[in-house]
């Protein structure tokens, strides 16, 4: 099945202890993009990348950094969580050609406590 | 301002009704135009996807574009509670995935049985 994968869906942490979300695809998509989704504030993006070795920061990159070292793999990389990063965090993929549609993960709800 | 306003809701209509989901946006730019679909704890996935001015239907849908207006709606009839999710608006300037989508807030629509 075509699928985007994220894990874990739900973390409870505390401020400072770093995390990794990670965030795969099997449909051979080049193009991956983190959002966050807030009450109000719709999807916003944080990072995303173009290729495999190619990345660039969205709208709300700060406080977080991102990897892509294979093309099915874009883990999220929290060093240092603050509180105001308590968000629900989607991950998404889509190919370079195919137009705008993004392929969404399930979702992973983040607590900083 | 934003540049893609939605509002929020809640929403909620009897089943059968029609129902009309609304977005404005700032940005002449803007050509292609998305309508996703999301389920309480899922991502957002693609429902509608059109391109400039004009009406495209699909089963109970219809989105429509009214780029002189920078407003775009979404159609539901016969409305059912398995179509009771939040909606997102999404539109961009260019087709492929370097273009940058902005996504509107989402509207929490119920549909009561």
């Amino acid at each position: 099945e075509a699928q985007v994968t994220q894990n874990p869906r739900y973390l409870i942490t505390v401020t400072g202890k770093k995390l990794t979300v990670t965030c795969s695809q099997n449909m051979n998509h080049e193009y991956m993009s983190w959002y966050r989704q807030d009450p109000g504030l719709g999807l916003r993006q944080i990072y995303y990348s173009m290729n495999v070795e190619v990345t660039d920061k969205g709208d709300v990159p700060e406080g977080y950094k991102v990897s892509r070292k294979e093309k099915r793999n874009f883990p999220l990389i929290l060093e240092s969580p603050s509180p105001n990063q308590t968000s629900l965090y989607f991950c998404a993929s889509s190919p370079w050609s195919g137009g705008n549609e993004q392929f969404f993960g399930p979702g992973t709800r983040l607590t900083v406590l | 301002q934003k540049e893609v306003e939605q509002d929020p809701g809640p929403l909620s209509v009897p089943e059968g009704a029609i129902v009309s989901l609304n977005c404005t946006y700032s940005n002449s730019a803007f050509q292609y135009f998305m309508w996703y679909r999301q389920y309480s704890r899922k991502g957002p996935e693609l429902l509608m996807y059109t391109y400039s001015s004009g009406n495209k239907e699909d089963g109970r849908f219809t989105a429509q574009v009214d780029k002189s207006s920078k407003y775009i709606s979404l159609f539901i009839r016969d409305s059912q509670p398995s179509d009771s999710a939040t909606y997102l608006c999404a539109m961009t300037s260019g087709y492929s995935s370097a273009s940058k989508i902005i996504f509107g807030s989402g509207t929490r629509l119920s549909i009561r049985p």
